[in-house]
């Protein structure tokens, strides 16, 4: 199974800013995607982050509030922009390789707080 | 579309006894299913799969699930349950097909406490 990362790990924010999340895993990759779980929550998926092309949004997501990037098949960023409370969660990436996808292995997670 | 049911939002079970965490699905076609467990202030932990075969399948940590198509359902047993057990435990399908893209639909979540 890939190793993935994720910083930061928490952070408490300020509303109106943005934040920056990045994951990298430390082998390639096919898909990446990021997901959110709301404070005692299920995962809700925000987005297929796809290499090369404009990420893949799910419905109740939109690019201006998650830009989403992902330059190379190891590393992604999503940033949570203009931010207020309502954003508090944690933010995680996970990963599905080669053709047989059937497994996504899971960062360990952003915990956003907004203040 | 797909989706997941968890009954359970929360499962209480002694240490020593067997322990089952229920899953129930929808899909179009044939699922694939997976289990995942979250400790606290951890990410998510893959635990085991059923993608065709065998309806038992085993996992880490001593979990097994089976599937059984006519009840859709996909429940997480294991024989013994251990305190560390303890924890958030997700079922996730996806369709076989590519349809769906290789999206995973998860469930709300069952805790499992395990006690002395």
């Amino acid at each position: 199974s890939a190793v993935i990362s994720q910083k930061p790990s928490r952070d408490i924010c300020q509303r109106g800013t943005s934040l920056t999340i990045q994951c990298q895993v430390d082998s390639q990759v096919t898909m990446m995607f990021w997901y959110r779980q709301q404070p005692g929550q299920s995962l809700t998926l925000i987005a297929t982050a796809n290499q090369g092309s404009e990420a893949t949004y799910e419905s109740g997501f939109v690019i201006d509030k998650f830009p989403i990037s992902r330059p190379n098949l190891t590393f992604s960023t999503l940033t949570v922009s203009n931010m207020s409370p309502e954003d508090s969660s944690i933010y995680l990436c996970s990963v599905a390789s080669g053709q047989v996808t059937y497994e996504q292995y899971f960062g360990p997670g952003t915990r956003l707080t907004v203040t | 579309a797909q989706s997941v049911a968890q009954p359970e939002d929360q499962v209480n079970v002694a240490e020593g006894n067997p322990l089952t965490v229920k899953c129930t699905y929808s899909v179009s076609g044939n699922p694939y299913l997976f289990w995942y467990v979250q400790y606290p202030n951890r990410g998510l932990q893959f635990l085991l799969k059923y993608i065709t075969g065998d309806n038992l399948v085993k996992g880490s940590y001593g979990f097994e699930a089976e599937f059984n198509k006519s009840q859709t359902s996909f429940h997480l047993k294991k024989p013994s349950a251990l305190v560390s057990d303890s924890a958030l435990y997700f079922c996730a399908v996806r369709s076989a097909g590519t349809g769906g893209g290789n999206k995973l639909t998860f469930g709300t979540g069952t805790q499992l406490k395990v006690e002395l």
